[in-house]
Formats: C-alpha cells, structure tokens, sequence
C-alpha cells in the first residue's frame, strides 16, 4: 500500500501570497489531519477532515483553510502569508479501525 | 485541556545501553497513544500504537507502556544503535483524531 503523500515537497514564498498544499491520504483511510511543525513550537494541529467535513480545528487564524475530497485527498491553503507561516506543515491519515496515525513527508514552506 | 510532556528533552547514551523515554499526558480521556520517530527534516514514523484499553505494545527492541490513571506512558529501548539517534515523539489521539504531541526527546546513540 502506498504511503501518505504530500506535494510539492519544497515551497518558497514571499509575504502576502497565498500557497496551497496536497495531501493524498492511504488508500482507505477517509480521516486527514494537518500539522504545522515549528522549532519554536513543535507540532501543532491544524485541522481534521473525515468524509469531507471539517471536524475539528485547532488554535489558528482564519488565513489558515482546508478542505476534502470525495477521494479523502486534502488540500489546505495559506492566504496572507507571513514570515511566522515558515514551517514544515504534515498531513496525517487514519483509518476508522484504530485511528493510528500515518504521516507523509511533509511540506517545507519558506516564506521571504 | 490535553497536555503532553516528554521528558528528557535531549538523552546521550553510548551504544548497547538499554534506555527510557517518558511521556505525560493531563486528560486520561484518550482513544490511544502512539509513539514516533522523527528524523532531522523528515516527516513523522510511526513506532508503536497502545489502545486505550492495552496496557502496552511491542515491535522488535521497541516497548511502549501506557498508565492512563497516572497519566503516563513509556518507550522502552533494548540494546541501543547509532541507527537509534532521532527525535521520539509520543502523542495524545483524542476524540475526531484530535492529537496532541509532546516536544519530543533527542536522543543521540554513541558509536
């Protein structure tokens, strides 16, 4: 089975633009979480989606989006960006049976 | 609110030893806890899976205990490797798949 992916993999930026990133989750899995990872304060929730419907959100701004689609992949989308949004965001997928979490490789955003 | 501490923050230990991560949590309300790796600019691997209602897992050298009463969770590793060195994060699945991660420890095996 193939793992989570997350494109692109590498993504510079400059402030105020706008970026959007992919995950495909394993095939079955319907719940994608997103992460955004930071040295400063570690890993953080963004946001979950299962069977296309937001469930849950952490503690972010509004210029931080998501959504799904019917085939589970997600996308999640940065507006205004700032030079705090540098980071490695991850996405997450799990399935209904046990809810262990499988982590693709993450999306490094650097924001000039 | 969940909260999620993993102490020590960085561990050295010389190759061979057999050693202890520890991990504490403040809600007990959780589904599972589940133990990572984490490579230097990689994404996350996942190690080892304790349900709520397991008291602890093992995969090869890996062990992981849960303690939900006292909050707490531990990954044993047995006769440690270079191979070992990363950052090991534990983290707290909730309801909706909510996690919440610990700050993880580094910890650097000596040839």
């Amino acid at each position: 089975k193939a793992g989570v992916t997350q494109t692109p993999r590498y993504l510079i930026k400059t402030r105020g633009q706008q970026v959007t990133l992919s995950c495909s989750p394993i095939s079955g899995h319907r719940s994608v979480s997103w992460y955004q990872q930071t040295p400063g304060q570690g890993l953080q929730f963004l946001f979950e989606y299962f069977s296309e419907t937001q469930r849950n959100k952490g503690n972010f701004p509004g210029r931080f989006s998501g959504r799904q689609f019917s085939n589970s992949r997600s996308e999640m989308n940065v507006s205004t960006l700032e030079l705090g949004d540098s980071a490695l965001y991850l996405c997450a997928s799990s399935s209904t049976s046990n809810n262990e979490q499988f982590f693709g490789p993450g999306t490094r955003l650097t924001v000039l | 609110k969940q909260e999620v501490t993993q102490i020590p923050a960085a561990l050295s230990v010389p190759e061979g030893e057999n050693l202890v991560l520890n991990c504490s949590f403040t809600d007990s309300a959780i589904y599972n806890l589940q133990w990572f790796r984490q490579d230097p600019g990689k994404g996350l691997t996942s190690l080892l899976l304790i349900q709520s209602s397991q008291r602890e897992q093992t995969s090869g050298r890996l062990n992981a205990s849960l303690d939900k009463s006292s909050g707490r969770s531990t990954l044993y590793i047995a006769a440690s490797q270079p191979g070992d060195s990363a950052t090991y994060l534990c983290a707290a699945v909730g309801p909706y798949d909510k996690i919440i991660f610990g700050k993880g420890t580094r910890l650097h095996i000596l040839p």
